[in-house]
């Protein structure tokens, strides 16, 4: 059964540009969340999906969104970029029911310049 | 929102030796979660925890669910060079909404660098 995949694993950006990174979750897994992780913060939540809408949600300011398509793949965006959006985003897909056991993808390294 | 402090942040030690890390809180946690993430990977899940003072084992790690409900340690016994990497606690509470943590209020701790030398 193949992993969570998320691509691109690397992306450099600049200030002010906008970004879409997309994550497809482990088969049959319907819910999607996406996570910051920086040295500073550690890991921090973004916001979870499941079946297409959005079910959960970090403390995060609005240039940050995502969505969910009918297939369970996910995008997150992150418009007009800051130097402090630098960071790894990581995507993980879990069963229904299976709180606790989220499986992670390997990231995608986000550099703005 | 809720705060998870880890320690220690980093750990050298020697192939062989015992490692002990922990997580505290100011909140209360229904469940306790440990992590381990290797370089260029996301967290893999190591051991899940669900009633106060539970003790689990996987292989060579141990980990137990304070009887307060507001902190964790992961033990690993006998370290080996794998064991390298980037433990992280997460502690949910079942509050999903706006709590800044994930799917049903996870919240993670910084992480604890484990180093070995051989």
């Amino acid at each position: 059964k193949a992993g969570v995949t998320q691509t691109p694993r690397y992306l450099i950006k600049t200030r002010g540009q906008q970004v879409t990174l997309s994550c497809s979750p482990i088969s049959g897994h319907r819910s999607v969340s996406w996570y910051q992780q920086t040295p500073g913060q550690g890991l921090q939540f973004l916001f979870e999906y499941f079946s297409e809408t959005q079910r959960n949600k970090g403390n995060f300011p609005g240039r940050f969104s995502g969505r969910q398509f009918s297939n369970s793949r996910s995008e997150m965006n992150v418009s007009t970029l800051e130097l402090g959006d630098s960071a790894l985003y990581l995507c993980a897909s879990r069963r229904d029911n299976s709180y606790n056991e989220q499986f992670f993808g390997p990231g995608t390294r986000l550099t703005v310049l | 929102g809720q705060q998870l402090n880890q320690s220690p942040q980093s750990m050298f030690i020697q192939e062989g030796e015992d490692v002990s890390m922990n997580c505290t809180s100011s909140s209360i946690f229904n469940t306790w979660l440990w992590y381990k993430q290797d370089p260029g990977e996301g967290p893999v899940l190591l051991i899940a925890l669900y009633k106060a003072g539970e003790l689990t084992s996987n292989g060579r790690l141990t980990a137990q669910f304070g009887i307060t409900r507001k902190d964790s340690f992961l033990n690993i016994s006998a370290s080996i060079p794998s064991d390298v990497g980037i433990y992280f606690c997460a502690g949910r509470n079942g509050f999903s909404r706006y709590s800044g943590g994930g799917a049903d209020g996870l919240t993670f701790g910084k992480g604890t660098h484990l180093i070995i030398q051989p």
